[in-house]
């Protein structure tokens, strides 16, 4: 079965320092993996996702992530943080098939911006 | 709407009692999903509808829970005889067709407290 696992619960990154989150993940084959994030009192908003091709994916933001098969990483990263970046951030590998349709989500990092 | 819609926003039920949660996805989505956020955890996958095929329930926790689609648009879940260990942001989301590579919109979610 497909797992993905976020081992920063808590960061906490000052204004305009770079931010990365960590993403790994258990699956049987090249998978679909996504961030989405989550801002106090909104829904989850997609950043960005990887199908195949470039590992270097940009998304909305000023966010982008890198898949590195090797790892089984997908970590996300953005150059300077802005305060409006202070959310949960959740990882997830995307199982599409005869089995259904469902993303699997990992646990979510926490992520607080001081100013 | 411009959006998904979930009503209502909060829940407190006792435990014990049924509810019922509601879903409006996107006016023309066809796929549809339930998710559960509990505290402190990731988002848990609880069911898929995709037109008019046969869900996929596998993530439902228990026999308490169902949900259904009515003619492909609004969904509602189910928990019977809630339990403590219910409350949690339950999450609707609609994407415009079958595939993982189709985004996903979020709903704001509901808040159910299970007293």
């Amino acid at each position: 079965a497909q797992s993905v696992t976020q081992p920063d619960i808590h960061i906490t990154v000052s204004e305009g320092a770079s931010l990365e989150l960590r993403c790994n993940y258990s699956y049987g084959a090249t998978p679909y993996l996504f961030w989405y994030v989550q801002s106090p009192g909104q829904g989850l908003q997609l950043l960005l996702k990887y199908f195949s091709g470039d590992t270097l994916v940009q998304g909305i933001k000023g966010f982008e992530a890198e898949f590195k098969r090797s790892q089984s990483s997908f970590n996300l990263r953005k150059p300077s943080v802005h305060w409006s970046d202070a959310a949960e951030y959740f990882c997830a590998v995307g199982l599409f098939g005869a089995a259904g349709n469902k993303l699997t989500f990992g646990g979510g990092t926490r992520v607080l911006v001081k100013p | 709407g411009a959006g998904v819609s979930q009503s209502p926003s909060n829940k407190v039920t006792e435990k014990g009692k049924d509810v019922e949660l509601r879903c409006d996805p996107i006016s023309g989505h066809t796929a549809l999903y339930w998710y559960r956020q509990s505290l402190g955890q990731g988002l848990e996958f609880l069911i898929y509808f995709q037109g008019n095929s046969a869900p996929d329930k596998s993530g439902l926790p228990s026999d308490r829970f169902s949900a259904e689609r009515t003619g492909g648009s609004v969904s509602t879940l189910t928990i019977q005889r809630t339990q403590q260990e219910d409350s949690a942001v339950y999450l609707c989301a609609s994407s415009l067709a079958m595939g993982l590579d189709e985004k996903l919109f979020f709903g704001s979610g509901t808040q159910l407290s299970v007293l």
